[in-house]
């Protein structure tokens, strides 16, 4: 089946610094990937929607400044978090859209996770 | 977008069946019923989803009302391996760059 991978797959960083996550579909193209945020015992929180080849449409409240997502080919995606303070420590998942079995339907395939602690 | 309902939590014991409620009274004709779970530390994993007929996959069986306002996801024999956050979402199935929305879900503990 469809594999996503995800990498660091956890990160520890001081205040100030930048991060780098990198999300690829590992057996399949996707031209979308998803990337989302998830607080301690809180459901996941879409940050954006990453398109190859074309900007990011970022959801209401996420600073495209501060979460910079990169989309440079059909494998690969990277969301750079600039500037990190410890209030953006949290894990950080990413998603594709790939075909699931003999019908084909459009599911989501997620990555493992980042988590990102911010000192 | 349409929302769903879902319990908090619930129990289960080991070897059992476990029904899962979802309910969602605003969905539209071209949504389709997504159940996702996560287990802890883990990103979300696909478990089945359907339209309108009922599914059945390795993982587990959707059933869904006739009225398509309601639909339980049902896990024949529930395992340690079980135990997670099961998400119920709806989603037009029309094209790749359509998103998910997580809602809260629910919190399964199973008991040996």
């Amino acid at each position: 089946g469809a594999v996503v991978s995800q990498h660091p797959s956890w990160v520890i960083c001081k205040s100030g610094t930048s991060v780098k996550i990198e999300c690829r579909s590992l057996d399949f193209q996707a031209t979308t990937m998803f990337w989302y945020r998830q607080f301690p015992k809180q459901s996941l929180m879409l940050m954006a929607t990453s398109n190859e080849g074309s900007k990011a449409t970022y959801e209401q409240g996420v600073e495209k400044d501060k979460f910079l997502i990169n989309h440079a080919s059909l494998t690969l995606s990277t969301l750079t978090v600039t500037s990190a303070h410890p209030e953006d420590s949290s894990f950080y998942i990413c998603s594709a859209s790939s075909r699931w079995g003999l019908s084909g339907a459009n599911v989501l395939t997620f990555g493992a996770g980042s988590r990102l602690t911010v000192l | 977008d349409a929302k769903t309902t879902q319990p908090n939590s619930m129990e289960s014991n080991e070897e059992e069946p476990v029904h899962l409620p979802c309910n969602h009274s605003t969905i539209s004709g071209t949504d389709y019923i997504h159940w996702y779970r996560q287990l802890p530390s883990q990103g979300p994993e696909y478990v089945i989803h359907g339209l309108t007929s009922n599914v059945n996959n390795r993982m587990a069986s959707l059933a869904i009302a006739e009225d398509r306002k309601s639909s339980t996801l049902i896990l024949h024999r529930a395992t340690l391996r079980d135990a997670a956050v099961y998400y119920c979402i709806l989603r037009d199935d029309g094209g790749a760059t359509n998103k998910l929305i997580f809602g809260t879900g629910t919190l399964l503990a199973v008991q040996p």
